[in-house]
């Protein structure tokens, strides 16, 4: 069974630029969930999607947006790049369910520079 | 509100050494789900078990082991003869059964170093 997918492995933009990442889920699951890993403030959830809907919501700017396809690959967009928005962004799977474990992909390195 | 703590940020060890990783959390939840995942340096995070708030049960998996203990709030992780390739950042998380959805809260992490 193919992981979670995350694409691209690596990025550098600039600020005030966006950008876009993109998240496969494991065959079958339909919940999605972005997460922002820094130094300083370790692992912090973004958003969950499930079905094409967002269903949860962490506390993020609105810069911070996303959304999932009907076949529950979902994509992340960030506006208006911050240095602080540097991070390592995972996605995880899972079915959605309360208490299921989520699976991590290897995520996507965002630089600003 | 739901709240997790890892009080050790690094530990460092020497090889084929016991090493207990503690995690502490908070909720209001009667029903709640725990979790414990390894970040090796490659970055993505690998689930390495669940425990349900019913089941208090420890649980072995090969030199991994889990002690739940619900009156102390605390869901330590016991690894067994260390080796090298268990070096990695080690994250307990909780999700809440309450909360519609995933919502997972990590602690801050603890840096295992196993040196051979």
């Amino acid at each position: 069974k193919a992981g979670v997918t995350q694409t691209p492995r690596y990025l550098i933009k600039t600020r005030g630029q966006q950008v876009t990442l993109s998240c496969s889920p494991i065959s079958g699951h339909r919940s999605v969930s972005w997460y922002q890993q820094t130094p300083g403030q370790g692992l912090q959830f973004l958003f969950e999607y499930f079905s094409e809907t967002q269903r949860n919501k962490g506390n993020f700017p609105g810069r911070f947006s996303g959304r999932q396809f009907s076949n529950s690959r979902s994509e992340m967009n960030v506006s208006t790049l911050e240095l602080g928005d540097s991070a390592l962004y995972l996605c995880a799977s899972s079915s959605g369910q309360a208490g299921q474990p989520q699976h991590f992909g290897d995520g996507t390195r965002l630089s600003i520079l | 509100a739901q709240k997790v703590t890892q009080a050790q940020t690094e530990i460092s060890v020497v090889e084929k050494e016991d090493v207990t990783l503690d995690c502490v959390y908070e909720t209001r939840d009667t029903t709640y789900y725990l979790f414990w995942y390894k970040q090796p340096p490659s970055g993505e995070l690998v689930f390495l078990i669940r425990r349900n708030s019913f089941d208090e049960q420890n649980e072995i998996s090969g030199r991994y082991s889990w002690n739940f203990q619900k009156s102390t709030s605390s869901f330590n992780f016991t690894i067994t003869a260390s080796q090298v390739v268990d070096s990695a950042v080690y994250f307990c998380a909780l999700s809440e059964a309450e909360n519609y959805g995933q919502n997972f809260v990590f602690g801050p992490g603890t840096r295992l170093s196993v040196l051979p």
